[in-house]
């Protein structure tokens, strides 16, 4: 089954403890990318990649790092997460040539103390 | 101002009602713009493209005005499984030549018996 998978869930913790959330897609896309979404907001774009070790800013990469060290996967790490980032975090990849038309993942919710 | 602004509602509509949705953008270089669709707590999937001609699937037509920067999105013959939230989407092409989309905060949807 062609999908996007995030990990963990759920996730509570404490100010400044380093975590990551994983993300892997099966459908060899080579686009990946980050949002987060809060009440009112909508989805904002952390980061990008548009294919292995290529990564771009989005519109809200401050306290937000990713790698791509292969095409499946595309982490997230908060190095020092704040309250501030206590949001859901989606997950996305697509086709290089249909961008638009992104899968996303089923979402991270993250609460940070 | 937003870059992309929707009526956040709620809409609550009986079934069988008819209910259109609309939504402005600010940047009049967007080429691609989209409905997503999102049900509570999970992650929003593409509902359909927007052409400038207008187009329809089955009880869902889209209509984009390029002029007045304006997109819509009209439900007939509204089901309880229509009831979520709507997501207006529209990309640019950015860096690299992948498109960027930029979401609206949704307007939600909720379809009574």
């Amino acid at each position: 089954e062609a999908q996007v998978t995030q990990n963990p869930r759920y996730l509570i913790t404490v100010t400044g403890k380093k975590l990551t959330v994983t993300c892997s897609q099966n459908m060899n896309h080579e686009y990946m990318s980050w949002y987060r979404q809060d009440p009112g907001l909508g989805l904002r774009q952390i980061y990008y990649s548009m294919n292995v070790e290529v990564t771009d800013k989005g519109d809200v990469p401050e306290g937000y790092k990713v790698s791509r060290k292969e095409k499946r996967n595309f982490p997230l790490i908060l190095e020092s997460p704040s309250p501030n980032q206590t949001s859901l975090y989606f997950c996305a990849s697509s086709s290089i040539s249909h961008t638009d038309t992104q899968y996303f993942g089923p979402g991270t919710r993250l609460t940070v103390l | 101002r937003k870059e992309v602004e929707q009526d956040p509602g709620p809409f609550n509509v009986p079934e069988g009602a008819t209910v259109a949705f609309n939504c402005t953008y600010s940047n009049s270089a967007s080429q691609s713009f989209f409905w997503y669709r999102q049900d509570c707590r999970k992650e929003p999937k593409l509902l359909m493209s927007v052409y400038s001609s207008g187009n329809e699937d089955g009880r869902f037509t889209a209509q984009l005005n390029r002029a007045s920067q304006y997109i819509s999105l009209l439900i007939r013959d509204s089901k309880l499984s229509d009831s979520a939230t709507y997501l207006c989407v529209v990309s640019l092409i950015s860096s690299g030549s992948a498109r960027q989309l930029t979401f609206g905060s949704g307007t939600q949807l909720t379809v009574l018996p």
